[in-house]
């Protein structure tokens, strides 16, 4: 079982970002993160816990082991407002919304 | 360039079967070290992982769909396809074709296709 927080956040053009996931037992590192924005597939961002897709710019990363696991944006920017998920195995987070303040 | 193309009807009827086929180009589903299913999300809501197959055909199910799937790979078409007998309100969702390429890392998605169950 996988749980984020938070569900949803308001945050504007610059902001640094950070979504938590947290899992039930200790995953060791196999945690990966997807971007989903309105009517599209979901893109992997994130795999292994830090390891950028090919193509995914620098300024997401994540970091964690164990349980507990982040995903940082950076210097937030008007694409990066999407739904995030976060996926160990066959499951999901429930996902984090980033909108505009 | 990889491509995944999900086909099938829009529409199933209540306690019928869900018949989706995925025709993959630019990649062959015999290739190992790859694996192709399927992912959904209901309209509004998360993702779930339904299943997958490997190079050889061998299925890994989502413990909670396992006893109303079968997948399937069709060599000689390069295509994978997901049955779901049974279905009900609750399998309406968009359905993705998608490559995982090991330890449930999914890289390639299709573009999706929507699913409603109703009569």
């Amino acid at each position: 079982q996988m749980t984020q927080s938070p569900s949803s956040l308001s945050a504007s053009l610059g902001d640094r970002v950070i979504i938590t996931c947290r899992a039930s037992e200790d995953i060791n590192y196999f945690l990966s993160w997807y971007q989903q924005k309105p009517g599209q597939a979901p893109k992997l961002l994130i795999y292994d816990t830090s390891t950028l897709e090919s193509g995914v710019p620098s300024r997401f990363s994540g970091r964690g082991s164990g349980t507990q696991f982040t995903l940082t944006i950076n210097n937030l920017q008007p694409e990066d407002f999407a739904t995030y998920y976060c996926q160990y195995s066959g499951a999901f987070g429930p996902g984090t919304k980033v909108d505009f303040k | 360039q990889l491509q995944l193309q999900e086909s099938g009807p829009g529409l199933v009827k209540p306690s019928e079967t869900l018949s989706l086929t995925c025709s993959v180009s630019g990649g062959s589903i015999v290739m190992s070290g790859y694996f192709w299913g399927w992912v959904r999300q209901p309209p509004g809501k998360g993702l779930e992982w339904i299943g997958t197959i490997d190079h050889s055909g061998a299925p890994y199910f989502n413990p909670s769909l396992k006893s109303r799937i079968t997948l399937s790979g069709d060599t000689s078409k390069n295509q994978i396809s997901l049955r779901m007998i049974s279905v009900t309100a609750a399998d309406t969702a968009v359905y993705y074709c998608v490559r995982d390429r090991g330890n449930h890392v999914i890289a390639w998605w299709g573009q999706g296709t929507l699913v409603t169950v109703s009569s």
